[in-house]
């Protein structure tokens, strides 16, 4: 029953490759969030959704399309990988648009992407 | 442009000290501050949680304060115990209401 999941949890693959990784909660949120944590550990959000409108699109490469089909699911499809997309991916989520709660977020045990 | 510094980066202590991490941002107009709790391998924990408007919040042996005149807030734990080992990560929700983190703090409480 774990609260935020992300499948799947380790990823290799070839660059070029297109591959998605998937997030669910079952927290009854509103809002859900895509985060990359790169090598040195910084973590940066890359996109935010609420009710499955697109609220925040950082300056990410637009190989990268998130996709929300209900509130409970926000998934990451990266197309044509490149040796620089290798990270720990976080979904993560919030009872609804910061501003309205506290803000505070429950984050998953992230997916980490290998591109070799 | 908000950016978040956590001191020190790494920290090594025997088990049963009192300890402060310290977290520094550059754009006092904030929403809240949050600590986590990394460990390897696993997703982020929340710890704590300081509205803009609080001073300080208190769980357990962990006290985080905020003081968002000067930027800086600190997380304070008390009789640190090897469970306790793990990275910590301060990060703000700026007024666009993104999290901006830190690098983290890396503790590692010896038996």
């Amino acid at each position: 029953d774990t609260a935020v999941s992300q499948t799947p949890k380790y990823l290799v693959t070839q660059m070029g490759n297109d591959k998605s990784i998937k997030c669910e909660q079952n927290l009854g949120h509103d809002t859900m969030y895509w985060y990359k944590q790169d090598s040195k550990k910084f973590l940066k959000i890359m996109f935010s959704y609420n009710n499955k409108e697109l609220i925040i699109n950082e300056t990410v490469p637009n190989r990268f399309s998130p996709k929300s089909p209900d509130k409970a699911h926000l998934n990451l499809h990266i197309n044509s990988l490149e040796l620089g997309d290798s990270a720990v991916y976080f979904c993560a989520s919030s009872p609804t648009l910061p501003g309205l709660n506290t803000g505070e977020l429950f984050f998953g045990e992230g997916s980490r992407l290998t591109v070799l | 442009k908000q950016e978040v510094t956590q001191i020190p980066a790494a920290l090594s202590v025997p088990e049963g000290e009192n300890l402060v991490l310290n977290c520094s941002f550059t754009d006092s107009a904030i929403y809240n501050l949050q600590w986590f709790r990394q460990d390897p391998g696993k997703g982020l924990t929340s710890l704590l949680l300081i509205q803009s408007s609080q001073r300080e919040q208190t769980s357990g042996r962990l006290n985080a304060s905020l003081d968002k005149s000067s930027g800086r807030s600190t997380l304070y734990i008390a009789a640190s115990q090897p469970g306790d080992s793990a990275t910590y990560l301060c990060a703000v929700m700026d007024s666009s209401y993104k999290l901006i983190f830190g690098s983290g703090t890396r503790l590692l409480v010896r038996p």
